[in-house]
């Protein structure tokens, strides 16, 4: 079965500076997906960046990236430039790929991300 | 809808009693999910729909957990007899496709006292 681990439950970054958080998950699975979703406190999650595993080259969306190595089955999440809305918990999830027949996301525990202004 | 919609946002029941918890998925989406999430943990997988046919419902913990999705549209989680350890916020989200990204509404928070 496949697992996800967030191994930080809280991260602090000050305002405009640069966080990476981290995911590392394990599956015997060559073709899934990895997400990170972003929940604030008002509970409504929300897609922040996705990565095909097949794919080499690592995601970018804005101030979010990631570092995706799969032969490690690390995905860390970097926030560049961090801005007080970025405060949140963080969720890592797995998907597997086509070929599965399943397609539920499997979450990591979370971690919590404050801003200091 | 612009955005995947729960109700009731919060529910508070009695040891016993029958819940039920509704999920309006964005307009077109056949694929819908249903996830719990207990207090500090991620979302775990309950069960999935495409259109109105349930696909998996293995995460379900018990039979007391039901959910449908009659007319391939809205969908309701019921639990019955619920249990303290039902507390939880229920999360549903919808997809275009199953293969698709899934987007989430804002949750249910069920307190069983």
């Amino acid at each position: 079965a496949q697992t996800v681990t967030q191994s930080q439950p809280e991260m602090s970054v000050q305002e405009a500076e640069t966080v990476t958080l981290s995911c590392t998950y394990d599956t015997s699975e060559s073709d899934y997906y990895l997400f990170w979703y972003k929940q604030p406190p008002s509970r409504q999650m929300i897609l922040v960046i996705r990565q095909e595993a097949y794919k080499q080259q690592n995601a970018t969306e804005n101030r979010f990236s990631v570092n995706f190595q799969k032969a490690a089955k690390s995905f860390s999440l970097k926030i560049s430039d961090s801005q007080l809305g970025d405060a949140a918990m963080y969720f890592c999830a797995y998907r597997s790929g086509p070929g599965s027949g399943t397609y539920k996301y499997i979450f990591g525990t979370g971690t919590r991300l404050k801003v200091l202004a | 809808g612009a955005g995947v919609s729960q109700s009731p946002r919060y529910k508070v029941a009695k040891r016993g009693q029958d819940v039920a918890l509704r999920c309006d998925p964005i307009s077109g989406h056949v694929s819908l999910f249903w996830y719990q999430q207990a207090l500090g943990q991620g979302p775990e997988f309950l069960t999935y729909f495409q259109n109105e046919a349930q696909l998996d419902k293995s995460g379900l913990p018990s039979d007391r957990f039901f959910a449908e999705r009659p007319e391939g549209s809205v969908s309701t989680l019921k639990i019955q007899r619920t249990q303290q350890e039902d507390s939880a916020v229920y999360l549903c989200a919808s997809s275009l496709g199953l293969r698709e990204t899934q987007y989430f509404g804002p949750g249910t928070r069920l307190l069983v006292l």
